[in-house]
């Protein structure tokens, strides 16, 4: 069974095009996130959400909006594409009911490689 | 602001023998985490292991541990008995204890280990 599980894959698409990306985790867990990997393979995060609410928000441009459903799921939505947003999207989970007991350890899905030509 | 630095970008260890990889970190807090993840080319985010830095017992996992020096600010991973299955990318990172939802990864740069047979 997959605990943090994400779709697609593999996205390929044209410049200006808008994408969206889901993230689906099993673990019953409250916190969620989002983290872009570039072409140098640095990590970082971009946002995370507890309990469906917004809670980490870094300096990432408007055009790149999450949303929660609910707590089991986290979508990445990206209008405009554009060729630097060429990389690989990882969402991850960890324990927490609230906001401040959030456990530290995170559960990585296994990626998004986006590729925008 | 916190920053973590692996300032090996690359290494090369032949089967069944030892090696360290080593990470820096640089902080003003005082209760935090220090993970090892390893990315494998399938692109999987993987724990490998995880030190709390109130505790001074360093952490062990099977044939992975870490020499955690807290005054330093230093946490390498040492593998023993090395695997052709431990060729990844490595990654060191940091997280502030507390702070719930609000906690993020810190990842340095990563090191590529490569296991030659």
């Amino acid at each position: 069974d997959t605990a943090v599980s994400q779709t697609p894959k593999y996205l390929v698409t044209q410049m200006g095009n808008d994408k969206s990306i889901k993230c689906e985790q099993n673990l019953g867990h409250d916190t969620m996130y989002w983290y872009k990997q570039d072409s140098k393979k640095f990590l970082k995060i971009m946002f995370s959400y507890n309990n469906k609410e917004l809670i980490i928000n870094e300096t990432v441009p408007n055009r790149f909006s999450p949303k929660s459903p609910d707590k089991a799921h986290l979508n990445l939505h990206i209008n405009s594409l554009e060729l630097g947003d060429s990389a690989v999207y990882f969402c991850a989970s960890s324990q927490g009911r609230m906001i401040r007991q959030a456990k530290e350890t995170q559960y990585f899905g296994p990626g998004t490689r986006l590729l925008v030509l | 602001a916190q920053t973590v630095t692996q300032s090996q970008p690359e290494m090369s260890v032949q089967e069944a023998e030892t090696v360290t990889l080593s990470c820096t970190y640089d902080t003003s807090e005082s209760n935090y985490y220090l993970f090892w993840y390893k990315q494998p080319p399938s692109r999987q985010m993987i724990l490998v292991i995880r030190q709390e830095a109130y505790k001074q017992q360093n952490a062990t996992e099977n044939r992975f541990s870490v020499n955690f020096q807290k005054a330093a600010k230093s946490f390498s991973l040492k593998i023993s008995d090395s695997q052709l299955g431990d060729t990844a990318m490595y990654f060191c990172a940091f997280m502030k204890r507390y702070g719930g939802a609000t906690n993020k990864l810190i990842f340095g740069t990563g090191t590529l280990l490569a296991v030659q047979p």
